[in-house]
């Protein structure tokens, strides 16, 4: 049984540019939630979705958007990218979102 | 204030010896508290977690102890082991179907053998 799959697991980006991250949940699972993981730090909630609305949103700026598909995957985007958006990009899944995460590997985006 | 602070920042322990992480924080309206091990190039994986109408919760080697009064709660390693050499993390959350987690800046650990 797979669990949380992300892609791509490593990507360069230019300042300025945007860049899409991609994650299929757990099977069974429906809430997708995504994390930014900066070098040395806790992951910080970005924001959560279920049943393909965005649930709650954490203290990131506008320039971080997501999707949720009918099939549960999910994707991260963020638009004009800054160096410090160079994180490793997390995503979790749960089932109704009442914890019991289960987190991905992560994308690591450097910007350069 | 959402804030979760976890200490120390690295620690060495010996095999066989006890690990001991520690965490505070400042919501008394948080009621969920899981504990996080990450090794390089992984995501999280959830090693235990408490509620606050407990006071200790243990799982094989793994023992949480929570101070509701003091606001703090610590992860116990029994019988540390080299592959418990990882980074730790303490979160919080608040109820609510969304269940945010907010995360301590984490513990590097490393058992020596």
């Amino acid at each position: 049984d797979a669990g949380v799959t992300q892609s791509p697991t490593h990507l360069i980006k230019t300042r300025g540019q945007q860049v899409t991250l991609r994650c299929s949940p757990k099977s069974g699972h429906d809430t997708v939630s995504w994390y930014q993981q900066a070098l040395g730090q806790g992951p910080q909630f970005i924001f959560q979705y279920y049943e393909e609305e965005e649930r709650q949103r954490g203290n990131f700026p506008d320039r971080f958007s997501g999707h949720q598909f009918p099939n549960y995957s999910s994707e991260l985007n963020v638009n004009a990218l800054l160096l410090g958006d160079s994180a490793l990009y997390l995503c979790a899944s749960s089932f109704g979102g009442a914890g019991g995460y289960t987190f991905g590997s992560g994308t690591r985006l450097t910007v350069v | 204030q959402q804030q979760v602070k976890q200490s120390p920042q690295s620690l060495i322990v010996q095999k066989g010896g006890i690990s001991i992480i520690n965490c505070a924080y400042e919501n008394t309206a948080f009621d969920y508290f899981p504990w996080y091990q990450q090794f390089p190039g992984k995501g999280p994986a959830l090693l235990i977690a408490i509620r606050p109408d407990v006071s200790e919760k243990k799982e094989g080697r793994f023992t949480i102890s929570f101070n509701k009064s003091a606001k703090q709660f610590s992860l116990h390693i029994m019988d540390s082991q080299p592959g418990d050499s990882a980074t730790y993390f303490c979160a919080a959350s608040l109820s609510g179907s969304a269940r945010q987690l907010t995360f301590g800046s984490g513990t590097q650990l490393t058992v020596l053998p």
